[in-house]
């Protein structure tokens, strides 16, 4: 089974910090995205890629950025964290079939 | 009008009944579709995926599509209170994944 790890599940940040979420996935798969999860609102992309080095924006990308160096690994830099951040963020990586999510990561922002 | 909608619930049924869940869309053009299963806090796991209109069955869980009338439905038989958590439907004209409409979740507590 393809695994998704995210290496945080619960983080506390000061408005203005910058942070970093991490995600690594074992299947080799090219896809790899971010979700922000709030309540009523479902699940929202920020970030997708396709490959090394490669990066799209999704529905709401304004105030982070990503970085995929390496194809298993695919970040999420929120540049200057603001209380609006607070969430739920999911990692996912899918190849044909459906996504396989990570755990999240719940992000406070204080 | 929202892409998705999706009753948010909760729904409390009894252990051993039938489940119904459901999702409406607005966009004709849908027609790969997924459901997942989401225990709180963790992340979502896929249940089920269908591709176009008809049923299809894993199980206890038999996911339904009627594209005529932009509706799809998730049944789950002999509900269990290991099945309490939230539901989620997601859509997409394409099999590509940032396409994907996700809908907002309907919690389900099956109670013992």
């Amino acid at each position: 089974d393809v695994k998704v790890t995210q290496s945080s599940r619960y983080l506390v940040k000061r408005t203005g910090e910058k942070v970093f979420l991490e995600c690594v996935q074992d299947m080799d798969h090219e896809n790899m995205f971010w979700y922000r999860q709030d309540p009523g609102l479902g699940l929202r992309l920020i970030y997708f890629s396709y490959d090394v080095k490669m990066k799209e924006k999704g529905d709401i990308p304004e105030g982070y950025s990503v970085s995929r160096e390496k194809k298993e690994r695919f970040s999420l830099i929120l540049e200057s964290a603001s209380t609006n951040q607070t969430s739920m963020y999911l990692c996912a990586s899918k190849t044909g079939g459906g996504y396989t999510f990570g755990s999240g990561t719940r992000l406070t922002v204080v | 009008q929202k892409e998705v909608e999706q009753d948010p619930g909760p729904l409390s049924v009894p252990e051993g009944a039938i489940v119904s869940l459901n999702c409406t869309y607005s966009n004709s053009a849908f027609q790969y579709f997924m459901w997942y299963r989401q225990y709180s806090r963790k992340g979502p796991e896929l249940l089920m995926y269908t591709y176009s209109s008809g049923n299809k069955e894993d199980g206890r869980f038999t996911a339904q599509v009627d594209k005529s009338s932009k509706y799809i439905s998730l049944f789950i038989r002999d509900s269990q209170p290991s099945d309490s958590a939230t539901y989620l439907c997601a859509m997409s004209a394409y099999n590509y994944g940032q396409n994907f409409v996700f809908g907002p979740g309907t919690r389900l507590s099956v109670l013992p």
